[in-house]
């Protein structure tokens, strides 16, 4: 079945880096859009950053523009954040998404990974 | 950036009773909106993609409405497995945007 599952996560300081990981398997991982989200402790959700199936469209939601990079590896079936320069407002649980190959925009995230939780803190 | 304003930020309820939910977005989205269902500790769900489509496999008692602006999320006889936090999500303009979460409670 389909699977996403991230990893990467764990205690950093401010303004040090991490990479996320999420490993795919049960799709065809180079047809599909991928998204990460975040969701800080007691808050709602937030939007992070977004890759299109051809790994070549990006996009990123203000809070992270230009600190974080969102990548795949196409051989690996895995999705990368590459998380630089963090701050204490980026603890959360980070999960990783999978969307529409060509509708994303109509059908959404249909498919979820479990988390990982990444907190700063010096 | 498309802002969602999410209303009510909780609310109080018995089992049975009908539950309405509402988004509005800042700038006409279409049809372009999802509700996500999350439980404590655990990943967010999809309930209705494309404003009105119900996802396989969810219960029938919820549905969705509206278009453009103001959005509709319907529980028609709240159950106890219902009881969560949901969540709307404009799918139409980059960056995507949540509202900010309805959390629902037993009275």
């Amino acid at each position: 079945q389909v699977q996403l599952v991230e990893s990467g996560g764990g205690v950093v300081q401010p303004g040090r880096s991490l990479r996320l990981s999420c490993v795919t398997s049960g799709f065809t991982f180079d047809m599909f859009g991928m998204h990460w989200v975040r969701q800080a402790p007691g808050k709602g959700l937030e939007w992070v950053a977004a890759i299109w199936f051809d790994g070549k469209t990006k996009y990123y939601g203000d809070s992270v523009k230009g600190r974080f990079t969102i990548s795949r590896d196409i051989s690996k079936s895995t999705l990368y954040l590459q998380m630089n320069s963090l701050r204490a407002e980026d603890t959360a649980v980070y999960y990783c998404a999978r969307v529409h190959p060509k509708a994303a925009y109509y059908y959404g995230i249909d498919v979820w990974g479990q988390g990982t939780t990444v907190t700063v803190s010096s | 950036d498309i802002q969602m304003t999410q209303s009510p930020s909780s609310l109080s309820a018995s089992v049975g009773d009908r539950v309405t939910i509402t988004c509005r977005a800042s700038q006409d989205i279409r049809n372009d909106l999802g509700w996500y269902q999350q439980k404590p500790g655990k990943a967010p769900k999809r309930l209705i993609y494309g404003t009105s489509s119900l996802q396989n496999g969810v219960p029938s008692r919820f549905s969705g409405s509206g278009s453009g602006t103001e959005f509709t999320l319907t529980i028609s006889s709240l159950q106890p497995e219902d009881f969560a936090t949901y969540y709307c999500l404009q799918q139409n303009t980059y960056p995507w945007t949540f509202g900010q979460g309805t959390k629902v409670e037993i009275k």
